[in-house]
């Protein structure tokens, strides 16, 4: 697999409740960025990671939180669900060739 | 502020007729702008870059700096280019994309 793979594709959480979503970067890339697109809206950025640190963060509350670990693959960590956290989050691997999309996690919160 | 504006949510167009999407963009530095592409039930996907100046399955864009434009254009549309379409601010410094809002074309046939 030499795309961006993310897991699970869909989910459904209830308010309150606490998520992770996995991606695995494209091969060569040591960059991971996350995005959040809400119904109608683009992607929104959250934050990056770049060997292993957060490098980079959008308007988003501390209850989004990340990982990437030693192979660059990453996590994000949502905390205490709200309803407004529904969307299509999506990873995106970087290295020197540019950005590569993943196909997206899509949460549902009720 | 950064930011990218797709005035149209839904352009409908038949085939064989030109397409012209919009895109403005708000940005004090030197901007690096890209347009995006999402076929039903696919991925993002890179459509083309205005560095590059390339020509992608026929579409075509150019960055004007006076009017602060990325217009992405197309002289004769085609069923399959149906898809969602988003213009995209590269901040090279923090190495993220400010999209737009995206317009869904539809090319009736």
């Amino acid at each position: 697999e030499t795309g961006v793979t993310q897991s699970p594709t869909h989910l459904i959480k209830t308010r309150g409740q606490q998520v992770t979503l996995r991606c695995s970067s494209q091969s060569g890339h040591n960059t991971v960025s996350w995005y959040q697109q809400a119904l109608g809206q683009g992607p929104q950025f959250i934050f990056q990671y770049y060997r292993e640190e957060e490098n980079g963060r959008g308007n988003f509350p501390p209850r989004f939180s990340g990982l990437q670990f030693p192979n660059y693959s990453s996590e994000l960590n949502v905390n205490a669900l709200e309803l407004d956290d529904s969307a299509l989050y999506l990873c995106a691997s970087s290295g020197l060739d540019g950005y590569t999309f993943g196909s997206g996690t899509r949460l549902t919160v009720v | 502020a950064q930011r990218v504006t797709q005035p149209e949510k839904l352009l409908s167009v038949f085939k064989g007729a030109p397409v012209e999407l919009k895109c403005n963009y708000s940005y004090s530095g030197s901007p690096e702008l890209f347009w995006y592409v999402q076929y039903s039930r696919q991925r993002l996907q890179l459509l083309l870059r205005h560095i590059s100046r390339e020509s992608i399955k026929g579409f075509t864009a150019d960055l004007n700096k006076g009017e602060t434009s990325f217009h992405l254009k197309k002289p004769f549309a085609q069923e399959e280019d149906s898809a969602m379409y988003y213009c995209a601010l590269f901040l090279s410094g923090t190495y993220k994309y400010i999209f737009g809002t995206g317009t869904r074309l539809k090319v009736l046939a």
